[in-house]
């Protein structure tokens, strides 16, 4: 069965701090890899990743791919109270890969006190 | 602006009637589908269709119905036989599913209570 796995479930930081979250998967027909941020409503795209050791960076974002160990870490420095959000990763691949649905982790939900 | 909407916002209803949930995109995106979000289970995807007049049943279909006559448009309804429809309910679309460089974009969501 395909599936994606988000650790740590939820994790609480001070502002400054830096954190690394981590999304494992067993998908079959694997294409990419997505973390998205939810603040209460609707998930926001923060990266696609493709192709193992190309990191991606959007400010103190970054993420990477590991497609030989089937991981992707998505980093965060000098962390924010705007970073509070539960972050998703997705997995689009599986048994019916071309229809473009995503699998999903439990999501990790980050809080950043001040 | 294009986007996703979805409404409502909030919902109630008693046990036993059934709900639509509507969700309209201005995107021209091909495909669309429903999540279910519940707490410390991440997104499960309960109906998706790739082109008008087809859909698809997703992981989670049981209790739940859906139908595309316009490619804009995609109404779920929650009907009373399933078991536990509290939720918070996510549309989305993509317009490329079979590319490979797969992104959904999301609308804000639907949150359900059934009394």
């Amino acid at each position: 069965e395909d599936k994606v796995v988000q650790s740590p479930l939820s994790l609480v930081v001070h502002e400054g701090d830096t954190v690394t979250l981590n999304c494992s998967y067993e998908v079959t027909n694997f294409r990419s890899l997505l973390w998205y941020k939810q603040e209460k409503k609707a998930p926001t795209f923060l990266f696609m990743l493709t192709s193992s050791g190309i990191e991606k960076k959007s400010g103190r974002l970054s993420s990477i791919l590991d497609k030989k160990e089937l991981f992707s870490i998505l980093n965060i420095t000098a962390t924010q109270t705007g970073d509070s959000a539960v972050y998703l990763c997705a997995v689009d691949g599986g048994r019916s890969s071309n229809t473009g649905k995503l699998i999903f982790g439990q999501g990790t939900t980050l809080q950043v006190k001040p | 602006d294009g986007g996703i909407t979805q409404s409502p916002k909030y919902l109630f209803r008693k046990e036993g009637q059934n709900v639509t949930l509507s969700c309209e995109q201005n995107l021209n995106h091909d495909a669309m589908y429903w999540y279910r979000q519940d707490p410390g289970q991440g997104l499960r995807l309960i109906y998706y269709s790739q082109i008008v007049n087809d859909f698809q049943k997703g992981d989670i279909a049981e209790g739940y119905s859906v139908s595309r006559e316009k490619k804009e448009s995609f109404p779920l309804t929650v009907t009373s036989a399933q078991k536990n429809p509290t939720a918070f309910y996510l549309c989305a679309s993509t317009p490329y599913p079979s590319s490979g460089a797969n992104v959904l974009t999301f609308g804000a969501g639907s949150r359900l209570t059934v009394l």
